[in-house]
């Protein structure tokens, strides 16, 4: 199956300083990506809708200026999370869109797991 | 919007029996999408089955099957002759479009 990789898988950073997730789909070409956040023995949160070569769809909630999407290749989608803060500590979670929309599959990273000091 | 809703926090089986997991969900739409995940410890998002809401045949998968009931809005899964690997977090989930809904998800334990 296509195979999606996030980086790096886990990361603990000093509160105040920024940090950028990678999601990458290796062998396939993702117009769209999603980005989830997910807390401990709780479900999957959609955060955003990653479009290649446009802005971002956010979720109702979630800081735009908070969690940075850019997505500027039909295989790299990037989440920055600016200023983290010990809340923002979590596990984040991309996924890609193989095929057309609305029928393709989705496959999802492992996952990258934020810790904020 | 739509809701998945999925009932049982936390479930047992003992190694090679049967368990059904439940899942309801509100929605308009006629046409849609339905999926299983599961989510191991290592928390990589596992497909497990997907069911197309225009198709009544119910999906199956080897030792998964889901019992997929339209007009009740209910989408079930059964895990048969379950084994030790099956132990992880099973979440529902419902894609309408490109965006895909999860329920709060179920804990599965497997007992040896």
């Amino acid at each position: 199956g296509a195979v999606v990789s996030q980086h790096p898988s886990w990361v603990i950073c000093k509160s105040g300083t920024s940090v950028k997730i990678e999601c990458r789909s290796l062998d396939f070409q993702a117009t769209t990506m999603f980005w989830y956040r997910q807390f401990p023995k709780q479900s999957l949160m959609l955060m955003a809708t990653s479009n290649e070569g446009s802005k971002a769809t956010y979720e109702q909630g979630v800081e735009k200026d908070k969690f940075l999407i850019n997505h500027a290749s039909l295989t790299l989608s990037t989440l920055t999370v600016t200023s983290a803060h010990p809340e923002d500590s979590s596990f984040y979670i991309c996924s890609a869109q193989s095929g057309p929309t609305n029928t393709g599959e989705l496959f999802f990273g492992e996952g990258s797991r934020l810790t904020v000091l | 919007a739509q809701t998945v809703t999925q009932s049982q926090p936390e479930m047992s089986v003992q190694e090679a029996e049967t368990v059904t997991l439940s899942c309801t969900y509100d929605t308009s739409e006629s046409d849609y999408y339905l999926f299983w995940y599961k989510q191991p410890p290592s928390r990589q998002m596992i497909l497990v089955i997907r069911q197309e809401a225009y198709k009544q045949q119910n999906a199956t998968e080897n030792r998964f099957s889901v019992n997929f009931q339209k007009a009740a809005k209910s989408f079930s899964l059964k895990i048969s002759d379950s084994q030790l690997g099956d132990a992880a977090m099973y979440f529902c989930a419902y894609r309408e479009g490109n965006k895909l809904v999860f329920g709060a998800g179920t804990i599965l334990r497997v007992k040896s």
